[in-house]
């Protein structure tokens, strides 16, 4: 119940393209759902995260939409550039627990 | 206005000897969380320490790990007799009371 699934594994886009990750969750409990973004030999870096009392949160190319009832959210980047290739992870946490449960990770590959 | 700091980047250890891992948290940021990755994986939870308290060690192995976050200085994660399955990235991670949890660059830790 604690799991975040997240696909794809990997994912290769165009340059220009609309790169999309879906994450799944099974616990409701869950209130606060962030996106990281991280590059070889780095730490992962917020993105952008949102909660579950709005179904759509944007921040330039990147979207992420919030289906509450499917217990499903996904990311989008809009027209996808070289520099976007990394690695995606998608989590979850709630109030009171801190700690973040992380999906599986996408690796994105945008082609020029 | 550093990041979250970690030391060493890289560590080099032999079966059955000590490893510590050090973390020093953003300026102002009280709550400090410590992951670990395996090739191709995502994070998964090991401890939650407040200063001098440790709150969430629920991800933790049972035995030869600990974290300490004392009053003065950064928070040390501690393997005593490493083996093979300890190879991994650790990540160290911090936030404010309520806010955006910033992670570090990681330390990579080989056994060999």
């Amino acid at each position: 119940q604690q799991q975040v699934k997240q696909s794809p594994q990997s994912l290769i886009v165009q340059k220009g393209g609309i790169s999309i990750i879906n994450c799944a969750y099974e616990n409701t409990a869950f209130d606060y759902f962030p996106w990281y973004q991280q590059f070889p030999g780095k730490g992962p870096a917020l993105l952008i995260a949102i909660r579950p009392d709005v179904s759509e949160k944007k921040e330039g190319r990147f979207t992420i939409s919030f289906n509450k009832s499917a217990k499903q959210f996904s990311l989008h980047i809009m027209d996808s550039q070289p520099g976007d290739s990394a690695t995606y992870f998608c989590a979850a946490s709630y109030q009171g627990a801190q700690k973040l449960v992380f999906g599986q990770g996408t690796r994105l590959t945008i082609n020029p | 206005n550093a990041g979250v700091m970690q030391n060493p980047r890289h560590l080099v250890r032999r079966r059955g000897q000590e490893a510590r891992l050090r973390c020093s948290p953003m300026k102002g940021h009280s709550h400090v969380y410590w992951y670990r990755q395996l090739p191709e994986e995502g994070l998964k939870f090991m401890v939650y320490l407040q200063k001098e308290n440790i709150i969430d060690e629920s991800g933790m192995p049972k035995e030869r790990f600990s974290a300490e976050f004392p009053k003065e200085g950064p928070s040390i994660l501690r393997i005593q007799q490493v083996v093979r399955g300890d190879s991994a990235a650790y990540f160290c991670a911090s936030s404010p009371d309520r806010g955006r949890t910033h992670f570090g660059d990681g330390t990579r830790l080989s056994i060999l």
